[in-house]
């Protein structure tokens, strides 16, 4: 099983769909969680950190569940510039090695 | 957000020949930075954690000797791939981390290196 796994993809979406992007992690241990955006030969950004009590940011809302080891990202009224890849990233907290996802590449189609 | 400068962008270089990449902390003090390694439609992937003032630690399958990480300074780190091979054509990535205990990291705009 691989340490981080998300939803192969691609997802194609017409613009102001919904679309919701799954991760799950093996390593119980795993403190810090975070949804970063990549886009085509470029760098990664972070998008936002995951919290226990889920958090929103304008139009994403990021979920964890610890129990199931599950990480989710939704984005609501999808825009054209929402096209990316958006990578999965699981740490174990100060010092550790953090394990980035395969990442799901999103396009979003007018 | 922080900024983390990478240099160069692009590389082209013959076989056999180093190349060294810069990763500087512009506006704050990076204690750890990482590079990683990223091939086309692949994920990142981890090479190496380094330490100011230390060795670092490279991951498994990563050889040490062939790509040599220095990390001298607070704010800079440099990766020299040493004797170049077309295998070793990818992008090179740089992320430094303002507080590791938060373990967010901020990344460099990368490096592709191409080698003939």
């Amino acid at each position: 099983r691989k340490e981080v796994e998300q939803d192969p993809g691609p997802f194609n979406v017409p613009e102001g769909a919904t679309v919701a992007f799954n991760c799950t992690y093996s390593n119980s241990a795993s403190q810090s969680f975070f949804w970063y955006r990549q886009d085509c030969r470029k760098e990664p950004k972070l998008l936002m950190s995951v919290y226990s009590s889920g958090n929103e940011d304008g139009r994403f809302t990021a979920q964890l569940n610890r129990a199931s080891q599950y990480i989710s990202l939704l984005i609501r009224d999808s825009k054209l510039s929402d096209s990316a890849t958006y990578l999965c990233v699981v740490g174990g907290g100060g010092g550790f090695k953090t394990i980035f996802g395969a990442g799901t590449r999103l396009f979003v189609k007018a | 957000g922080a900024v983390v400068s990478q240099h160069p962008s692009w590389v082209i270089c013959k076989s056999g020949t180093s190349v060294k990449i810069e990763c500087r902390s512009l506006d704050f003090q990076a204690t750890t930075m990482f590079w990683y390694r990223q091939f086309p439609k692949q994920s990142l992937m981890l090479m190496a954690t380094s330490n100011e003032g230390s060795k670092a630690t490279y991951e498994q399958g990563v050889e040490k000797d062939k790509f040599l990480i220095n990390h001298a300074s607070l704010t800079l780190s440099t990766l020299t791939v040493t004797s170049a091979h077309p295998e070793d054509s990818s992008f090179y990535i740089c992320s430094a981390s303002a507080d590791i205990a938060k373990n967010i990291q901020y990344f460099g705009a990368g490096t592709r290196l191409s080698v003939l």
